[in-house]
């Protein structure tokens, strides 16, 4: 079963807007990180945001975490045609000595120019 | 530095053949996994290596599927018997753990996937 589940399924923007996507997960974390996947290609990690940051950002990238709601969300600012991509959360959860990491269904960006 | 290195990048065989598929890790990298990811999905982890022990393999279809890393690099994950439900890009990972505790973590490197189609 997989740990997060990421809402929309699928987004189509125009270049310039912004685009948010939501991810929820079930249980306790470590981290929670963003990961975009072209099409054909492996997955290229984005961003990581640690269990006590409520905040990050990374260029055009702004991620929040909510522990309480057990919630993430991921914003491009400015989206640009290069951004059309599929995006995925990860949940790092750790034992003692090793951790798991886990990815929701993802959400397939388009942006048109 | 290197990336995550795999191969094959494609395979077709048809099913009840064997096929395996070989992952060379980042130098350095404790963690490794293999993920398997359906057309359309997320990727769902199969396996997961801590040097060249076994940490998790609870979605791993043990009667079919079987994986092992050699002196804790290089890795290789067979399926034999196939079936048509395996054809799925199969993703290796690897991560740099630097000790205990969960701050250790940071990033999960991706190869570039082999594309399995079973006919």
């Amino acid at each position: 079963s997989q740990q997060g589940e990421e809402d929309p399924q699928a987004l189509s923007i125009q270049e310039g807007e912004n685009a948010t996507m939501n991810c929820s997960y079930k249980t306790s974390i470590n981290n929670l990180q963003w990961y975009r996947q072209n099409s054909g290609r492996g997955l290229v990690h984005l961003i990581l945001i640690r269990s006590n940051e409520r905040e990050k950002h990374s260029g055009r990238l702004r991620v929040t975490l909510d522990t309480s709601k057990k919630s993430s969300s991921l914003l491009i600012t400015a989206s640009r045609a290069a951004d059309t991509a599929s995006y995925f959360c990860a949940t790092y959860m750790t034992t003692d000595s090793w951790g798991k990491l886990q990815f929701g269904a993802g959400t397939q960006v388009v942006v048109t120019p | 530095e290197a990336g995550v290195a795999q191969s094959p990048r494609y395979k077709i065989i048809e099913k009840r053949q064997s096929v395996a598929f070989w992952c060379n890790p980042i130098s350095g990298h404790a963690t490794l996994y293999w993920y398997q990811q359906i057309l359309g999905q997320g990727p769902k982890l199969l396996i997961q290596f801590q040097n060249n022990g076994v940490v998790d393999d609870s979605q791993l279809p043990k009667d079919r599927f079987s994986a092992e890393r050699l002196k804790g690099v290089d890795s290789t994950l067979k399926i034999q018997p196939a079936k048509l439900e395996d054809s799925a890009v199969y993703l290796c990972a690897s991560s740099l753990d630097r000790g205990q505790g969960g701050s250790r973590f940071t990033e999960a490197f991706f190869g570039q996937g082999t594309r399995l189609t079973v006919v």
